[in-house]
């Protein structure tokens, strides 16, 4: 099993571009959320997508947009960048209706974002 | 909304124990973590524990949870090099939501 996988490693991009992320989720998993981890801080969440759907964000503008396909996999867009959006960009998959009574998020190893 | 907070920086010897601490404001997670980030990782969830539940122990991991005072604590016994790492502890707000709220992470730095 890969686990959770993340692409590109990282990225520069100037401001006012657009970019893409990817996520494939773990194995099995049909839920991904993802987050924007500032350096020296905690992972924010930005949005969680299950069945295609956004099923919740957090408090991002509406810059940052997401998408889901049917085999589970997700991208994460951000519009227009700013400098501050630089940032390591984590993806999380999940099982919704875990058998284990909790829904532990396993995370990817993240894309760095570098804006310039 | 809830907020999580954590000291920023423990640095101990090798084969002492180590206390991270964490405290939050919003008391209706049903579950908490801790999670730990190593360079150029992502997140690897380390426990958790149930927001009915005082104490859970992992082998060398104890959590301890006082939610009266919305304290939340991580020991690592015989802590070891491989141990240092960044701490995050994280709250789930509510049940199955599936938005985790993190603290902004402590430091471990173990000396040899």
């Amino acid at each position: 099993d890969a686990g959770v996988t993340q692409s590109p490693t990282h990225l520069i991009k100037t401001r006012g571009q657009q970019v893409t992320l990817r996520c494939s989720p773990k194995s099995g998993h049909d839920t991904v959320s993802w987050y924007q981890q500032a350096l020296g801080q905690g992972p924010q969440f930005i949005f969680q997508y299950y069945e295609e759907e956004e099923r919740q964000r957090g408090n991002f503008p509406d810059r940052f947009s997401g998408h889901q396909f049917p085999n589970y996999s997700s991208e994460l867009n951000v519009n227009a960048l700013l400098l501050g959006d630089s940032a390591l960009y984590l993806c999380a998959s999940s099982s919704l209706f875990s058998v284990m009574g909790f829904d532990e998020q396993f995370f990817g190893p993240g894309t760095r974002l570098t804006v310039l | 909304g809830e907020d999580v907070e954590q000291s920023l920086f423990l640095s101990v010897r090798e084969g002492d124990s180590s206390v991270i601490n964490c405290t939050y404001t919003d008391s209706s997670s049903t579950y908490l973590y801790w999670y730990k980030q190593e360079p150029g990782a992502g997140l690897q969830l380390l426990t958790y524990i149930f927001s009915n539940m005082d104490m859970k122990q992992d082998q060398r991991l104890t959590v301890l949870l006082n939610k009266k005072d919305k304290h939340l604590s991580l020991r690592i016994a015989d802590t070891q090099t491989g141990d240092s790492a960044i701490y995050f502890c994280a709250g789930d707000g509510s049940s199955n939501t599936g938005k985790l709220i993190f603290g902004q992470g402590t430091t471990l730095q173990v000396k040899p």
